[in-house]
């Protein structure tokens, strides 16, 4: 079946440090891969996305690559902000159809 | 503010009973997607309706059903509650059915609390 693994948090980094969050999936065929942020007390955002293997997905300083090869999607920042500070949310989205299965989040403290 | 609404913001209520979680819709959009975030279980994809029909299914207990009116405002019914159903229920929204390549936008969601 479909699932994602998603690093375990918390992780608190100082401002300007470079991020990554790990994420692999298990999925049958072609599924879509997405990044949501949710900031405290908020719903969440799509903060990136790719639909195909070797897609890159970016918004906002943050990336994150389709890795068919490894099943992965690994969020990455150079430099991270306080205004990072946030959940994030590793998800993919089957290819029969919508239905759509998320990590278990991993909580982001920056610093200053 | 992502334009999806949910009412209420918050939900007390005993077990066995039944509530109703409200959503509507950024203006233009014609699916709704339900989601739970429970500490034990993250957040789980529910269902899926679009322009009035069900389109895809989750997690979704048989106490929990859904519809999606006329007017695009969805509601999801949840009976014979039990304290396992305390969560932040979310709703989001997206132009068409094709929630894989649609950006869906997220309401500020519904807190339940069943005691």
């Amino acid at each position: 079946g479909n699932s994602v693994t998603q690093m375990e948090g918390p992780v608190t980094l100082s401002e300007e440090a470079f991020l990554t969050i790990n994420c692999t999936y298990t999925a049958t065929g072609y599924p879509s891969l997405f990044w949501y942020v949710q900031y405290p007390g908020e719903g969440l955002q799509l903060l990136l996305k790719a639909t195909k293997a070797d897609d890159k997905g970016s918004n906002k300083g943050f990336e994150a690559t389709y890795r068919k090869e490894t099943t992965s999607f690994h969020l990455e920042k150079g430099s991270v902000q306080v205004s990072d500070s946030a959940v994030y949310f590793c998800a993919l989205s089957g290819n029969t159809g919508n239905q759509f299965y998320f990590g278990t989040g991993t909580s982001l403290t920056v610093i200053p | 503010d992502s334009g999806v609404t949910q009412t209420p913001k918050h939900l007390i209520t005993a077990t066995g009973q039944r509530v109703t979680l409200r959503c509507s819709p950024r203006s233009g959009d014609l699916s709704v997607y339900w989601y739970q975030q429970s500490l034990d279980q993250g957040l789980q994809f529910l269902i899926q309706y679009y322009n009035g029909e069900e389109r895809a299914k989750g997690n979704i207990l048989e106490r929990f059903s859904a519809q999606q009116f006329p007017d695009l405002h969805s509601e999801l019914n949840l009976s014979s509650l039990e304290l396992g159903d305390s969560a932040l229920y979310f709703c989001a929204s997206s132009r068409s059915y094709r929630g894989y390549q649609d950006t869906q936008y997220f309401g500020p969601g519904t807190r339940l609390t069943v005691l």
